[in-house]
């Protein structure tokens, strides 16, 4: 099945604890981007990545890291935790290509104390 | 930069009746327009994707429209059931210096009241 696996799907750690929300797909997609969702702000994105060892930051960068280091492969990486990281956190991908949609995968809800 | 509305915020119709739903967007330029599905807590399940070309798409009791040139999508679902109560998003892909970003509205939250 054509999927985009998140893991944990829950997570609850403290400030300063650096921690890592993998992401993986099975479709080949080139492209693959992070998006965090709070309420009242939808959804923006974290990171993308264009292909294998080519990321970049979206609108939201700050106090992520990311990296692509093969192609079904972007960990979403917080090295120093904090408490307004607490969100929804959801990794999505698409063929690098205008015309495609996007699959998202079922989200990892993360929650800094 | 290109701005996503979707109104109303939240919609409570009884079970059966047809209903609408809206989606703006400020920059005609865009790939496509996908409307998600999102149950509370829950990841976003793909309903339709239409093409920039395109005027419109339909997946069984759903029916998603495109006026490109005046910024507006609507999702057309009939005859709707319980289950149709979920956050609808819509989305719409742009190109950003070669970030083929999705920018989302914030989504109309629907009740099917039975």
């Amino acid at each position: 099945e054509a999927q985009v696996t998140q893991n944990p799907r829950y997570l609850i750690t403290v400030t300063g604890k650096k921690l890592t929300v993998t992401c993986s797909q099975n479709m080949n997609h080139e492209y693959m981007s992070w998006y965090r969702q709070d309420p009242g702000l939808g959804l923006r994105q974290i990171y993308y990545s264009m292909n294998v060892e080519v990321t970049d930051k979206g609108d939201v960068p700050e106090g992520y890291k990311v990296s692509r280091k093969e192609k079904r492969n972007f960990p979403l990486i917080l090295e120093s935790p904090s408490p307004n990281q607490t969100s929804l956190y959801f990794c999505a991908s698409s063929f690098n290509r205008g015309s495609y949609g996007y699959t998202f995968g079922s989200g990892t809800r993360l929650t800094v104390v | 930069k290109q701005e996503v509305t979707q109104i109303p915020a939240a919609l409570s119709v009884p079970e059966g009746e047809n209903l609408v739903l809206n989606c703006s967007f400020t920059d005609s330029a865009i790939y496509n327009l996908q409307w998600f599905r999102q149950d509370p807590g829950k990841g976003l399940t793909s309903l339709l994707l239409i093409q920039s070309s395109q005027r419109e798409q339909t997946s069984g009791r759903l029916n998603a429209s495109l006026d490109k040139s005046s910024g507006r999508s609507t999702l057309y679902i009939a005859a709707s059931q319980p289950g149709d109560s979920a956050t609808y998003l819509c989305a719409v892909k742009v190109s950003n210096f070669g970030n083929e970003k999705l920018t989302f509205g914030t989504g109309t939250r629907l009740t099917i009241i039975p």
